[in-house]
């Protein structure tokens, strides 16, 4: 079965500190990937997507994502946080079939807290 | 353009109360789902819907029904309301079903049910 994991519930770094989110997936065929976002009481918004390509992905907000096939790892990344960052922060993979079935897969998120 | 829109945003039922939570999308998508949020569970997917009269089940589908029959609409109907369903509900939404297309999530009705 498709799933996801985000080993890490809960960051926390210093402002101007590098960051890194793992992500594991286990799917057997290519795999669409996600990383989203949640800003409190908010919806989820897209920070970067993995299709093909390129394994290393730009995404808003200054952050990147690279693909490793061989760890089935989907690793977000940004060099300097700022404390607007902090949220909590989904990766998901897409399933999705010629019938027209969609749907993504999450992990349980990881919860960035930034130190001022 | 406003999006995914979700109403309420918040609602509180007792056991065995029956509503409607409602999900418009005015970007014209083709697919649209319900999404359940639970700490520490990320987010499951209860329905989706790939066009207008077609409705599928998702991963976590009991106690839940949908109906589409406009491309813009996608309302959950919950017909008799448990405590396990106190959660936080989103409605997404893509520009066409069975593509890697981007998912556009709206602000989420957080439901409580005692």
């Amino acid at each position: 079965a498709q799933s996801v994991t985000q080993p890490d519930i809960h960051i926390t770094v210093s402002e101007g500190a590098s960051l890194e989110l793992r992500c594991n997936y286990s799917y057997g065929a290519t795999p669409y990937l996600f990383w989203y976002v949640q800003s409190p009481g908010q919806g989820l918004q897209l920070l970067l997507k993995y299709f093909s390509g390129d394994t290393l992905v730009q995404g808003i907000k200054g952050f990147e994502a690279e693909f490793k096939r061989s760890q089935s790892s989907f690793n977000l990344r940004k060099p300097s946080v700022h404390w607007s960052d902090a949220a909590e922060y989904f990766c998901a993979v897409g399933i999705y079939s010629q019938g027209g079935s969609e749907k993504l897969v999450f992990g349980k998120g990881t919860k960035l807290t930034v130190n001022p | 353009n406003a999006g995914v829109t979700q109403t309420p945003k918040f609602q509180v039922l007792k056991t065995g109360q029956s509503m409607t939570l409602q999900c418009a999308q005015d970007m014209n998508h083709e697919y649209m789902s319900w999404y359940r949020q639970d700490p520490g569970m990320g987010l499951r997917l209860i329905h989706y819907s790939v066009g207008a009269g077609i409705t599928d089940q998702g991963e976590v589908p009991n106690g839940y029904n949908v109906s589409r029959s406009t491309t813009e609409d996608f309302p959950l109907r919950l017909l008799s309301a448990a405590p396990s369903q106190t959660s936080v509900y989103f409605c997404a939404s893509s520009y066409a079903p069975g593509a890697p297309y981007e998912q556009y999530f709206g602000p989420g009705t957080r439901l409580t049910v005692t």
